[in-house]
């Protein structure tokens, strides 16, 4: 079965500072990867999905970025954090069932 | 584009039964995903439907009726563990690919 890893579970940030979260998936091969971020209260709101090396496709414009160097590597960037980044950052990979499995995710707080 | 429409909280009894529903538009449906999420942690899968019907597992199911772009999660035998955030989540076609939306989720609460 497959394994997501994210870190940090928790990462605290100055407004205008870059960001790099790393996602790692084990137990599968050239899956379909996903960002997600998800602020207090509200649903997940999809941010970049990936169907192999290298393609990326955004789904909502903003200061964010993501790139996959590697099969199993999906990084979310940003050169300077705004406020309104802060939430919690999910990683999803689909799986061999049809359905999605998530990493542990990271709370981000902009401050 | 996809619209996904769930209650946002619902309360119950311990050992009782509770039906979350969720209603969708979507354009090339592909599937229809059930997910528990309790504070502060990521989502869990509970269930998958793709084919209107029933499908059991343990004490929840899920149903889907694609005509009327309805699903439901029955949870039966409430326990206090089962207090937590139930997202419903449709695959539906984005350009040349098929995404995942989520809806806000439902807080379900259960109380002794």
């Amino acid at each position: 079965s497959q394994t997501i890893h994210q870190w940090p579970a928790t990462l605290v940030q100055p407004v205008g500072s870059p960001l790099s979260l790393e996602c790692t998936v084990e137990g599968t091969s050239n899956p379909n990867l996903y960002w997600y971020r998800q602020a207090a209260g509200r649903g997940l709101q999809l941010l970049f999905y990936s169907v192999g090396i290298g393609q990326i496709s955004s789904e909502v414009p903003q200061n964010l970025s993501a790139s996959r160097p590697q099969d199993r590597q999906f990084i979310l960037s940003s050169k300077k954090l705004l406020l309104s980044d802060s939430g919690f950052y999910l990683c999803a990979s689909l799986t061999d069932y049809g359905g999605y499995t998530f990493g542990s995710g990271t709370r981000l707080t902009v401050v | 584009g996809q619209n996904i429409d769930q209650p946002t909280e619902m309360t119950a009894t311990e050992g009782a039964i509770v039906q979350i529903n969720c209603t969708y538009q979507t354009s090339g449906f592909n599937g229809l995903f059930w997910y528990q999420q309790h504070a502060g942690e990521a989502p869990t899968f509970l269930s998958y439907n793709v084919l209107d019907g029933l499908e059991e597992k343990g004490r929840f199911s899920s149903f889907l009726s694609r005509s009327k772009g309805y699903s439901y999660l029955l949870l039966k035998e409430l326990q206090m563990k089962d207090s937590a955030s139930y997202l419903c989540a449709v695959r539906g076609r984005s350009g040349g690919s098929y995404i995942p939306t989520f809806g806000r989720g439902t807080s379900l609460i259960v109380h002794p």
